[in-house]
């Protein structure tokens, strides 16, 4: 079945620790997006690529990194992780932008 | 005023009735409003979009659009307790970016 993919799917890091989060998709979507959620939050955009076109949201703190090396895959790197940090990441890839956009099942990141 | 607002909820209904989430929007220009379901711990998951105003039904679920009054709605009928879940409302915005509401959290009981 065609889809989203992240990994790990639960990931600990230590304060300060780098972390790495990868997301994968079989849909051949031009568009993949990083979310942030926190709990009874909305969901934070934090970067978005449209092919290999990037976009980064005014207010995503320089901590957060990401990388497109092909069209399936996206990476989200947090050069090091605060307490703040810990959240839900979510993918969402879309065909093409402001249409709708499916969501992998999320990473839980906890920060010791 | 923030951008996409909805009520928090929780929203309580019995098994069997309808229920009604609300959603308002800021944007005059937004063109394309969608309904996610997020249980717990869980991703969001598209169960309805709409594009022009009027109703759309899908099976339980009718979405309601009035860009005049710049409000969406959605309609979940004969609730079941499976149904009891955060509902996010996303409106498109500037650069076609959506913008997601902080979510309704919805509970169906027995």
């Amino acid at each position: 079945d065609a889809m989203v993919i992240q990994n790990p799917r639960y990931q600990v890091t230590q304060f300060g620790k780098p972390v790495t989060l990868s997301c994968s998709q079989t849909l051949n979507h031009n568009v993949m997006y990083w979310y942030q959620q926190k709990s009874s939050q909305a969901p934070k955009l934090l970067f978005h690529y449209y092919d290999k076109d990037f976009n980064n949201e005014a207010d995503t703190p320089d901590n957060f990194q990401s990388r497109r090396p092909n069209t399936s895959f996206c990476f989200l790197d947090i050069r090091s992780p605060g307490l703040g940090d810990a959240a839900m990441y979510l993918c969402a890839t879309s065909r093409e932008a402001g249409l709708y956009e499916f969501f992998g099942p999320g990473t839980r990141l906890t920060v010791l | 005023q923030k951008e996409v607002e909805q009520n928090s909820g929780p929203l309580s209904v019995p098994e069997g009735a309808i229920a009604s989430l609300n959603c308002t929007y800021s944007d005059r220009g937004s063109q394309s409003f969608f309904w996610y379901r997020q249980y717990s711990g869980k991703s969001p998951e598209l169960i309805m979009f709409i594009y022009s105003n009027g109703d759309k039904e899908d099976g339980r679920f009718t979405a309601q659009l009035n860009k005049a009054s710049q409000y969406v709605s959605l309609l979940i009928r004969d609730s079941q307790p499976s149904d009891s879940a955060t509902y996010l409302c996303a409106v498109n915005g500037v650069s076609d970016k959506l913008i997601f509401g902080t979510g309704t959290r919805l509970q169906v009981f027995p």
